[in-house]
């Protein structure tokens, strides 16, 4: 257990719609991130907050968005879904930035139908 | 463009065997060097991190190994057991800046272990 926790474990909706994934880091760790991984893909880097703060951004679609609350915990909101948008989604966290390890979560898998 | 590839994609060995996975890099100027198991499903798990002055890193039976003059890395797992089945990602870390932008990932290598 690597202390990230992930919400939910599955969903799966219709193309249009909007969703929101949800993940809390581990016990002091500042920094958020969101990642994409495809079947035929390997892990794609979406965005990443620190201490509520957006730090850096990657291959993130102007339909996705996230943000990071006061309590540090993030939410990565999807909209307008395509059928290409089903993939696992992970949130990793480390203590501060991109120079230490970071710790995935469980993951989110997302169907869209 | 920064790249990370790994060889080969796939790999089936029996189990007590040893094996060794490539990571290629043209990450330049480079920081650290990462490689993380995956289960399937699951998230992954960071095996070792190594910067530019290492050459080697053990961790149990996985051992990395880094030359940075010539941008290669490789995996080595020693005795292989049923659970080591996953796929192994190479990670590449740029030193510029903090954000995570500065990654590049590997597609990853998917090791089946066969009793």
């Amino acid at each position: 257990d690597s202390g990230v926790t992930q919400t939910p474990k599955h969903l799966i909706t219709a193309t249009g719609q909007r969703v929101t994934l949800r993940c809390s880091p581990r016990s002091g760790d500042l920094s958020v991130y969101w990642y994409q991984q495809s079947l035929d893909q390997g892990l794609q880097f979406l965005i990443q907050y620190y201490n509520g703060e957006e730090r850096a951004k990657g291959n993130i679609l102007e339909r996705f968005s996230a943000q990071q609350f006061p309590d540090l915990h993030s939410e990565l909101n999807l909209s307008s879904l395509e059928l290409g948008d089903s993939a696992l989604y992970f949130c990793a966290s480390s203590v501060s930035g991109r120079f230490e390890t970071q710790y995935f979560g469980p993951g989110t898998r997302l169907l869209v139908l | 463009k920064n790249q990370v590839e790994q060889s080969p994609q796939s790999l089936i060995i029996l189990e007590g065997k040893n094996c060794t996975l490539q990571c290629n890099y043209t990450v330049s100027p480079f920081s650290n060097l990462r490689w993380y198991k995956q289960d399937t499903g699951r998230g992954p798990v960071s095996l070792t991190i190594m910067t530019f002055s290492e050459n080697t890193k053990s961790n149990g039976r996985y051992t990395a190994t880094l030359d940075a003059d010539t941008k290669q890395s490789s995996l080595h797992i020693t005795a292989s057991q049923l659970s080591d089945s996953a796929s192994y990602i190479c990670v590449v870390s740029a030193p510029s800046g903090g954000g995570a932008d500065g990654l590049t990932f590997g597609k990853g290598t998917h090791l089946i272990i066969q009793p």
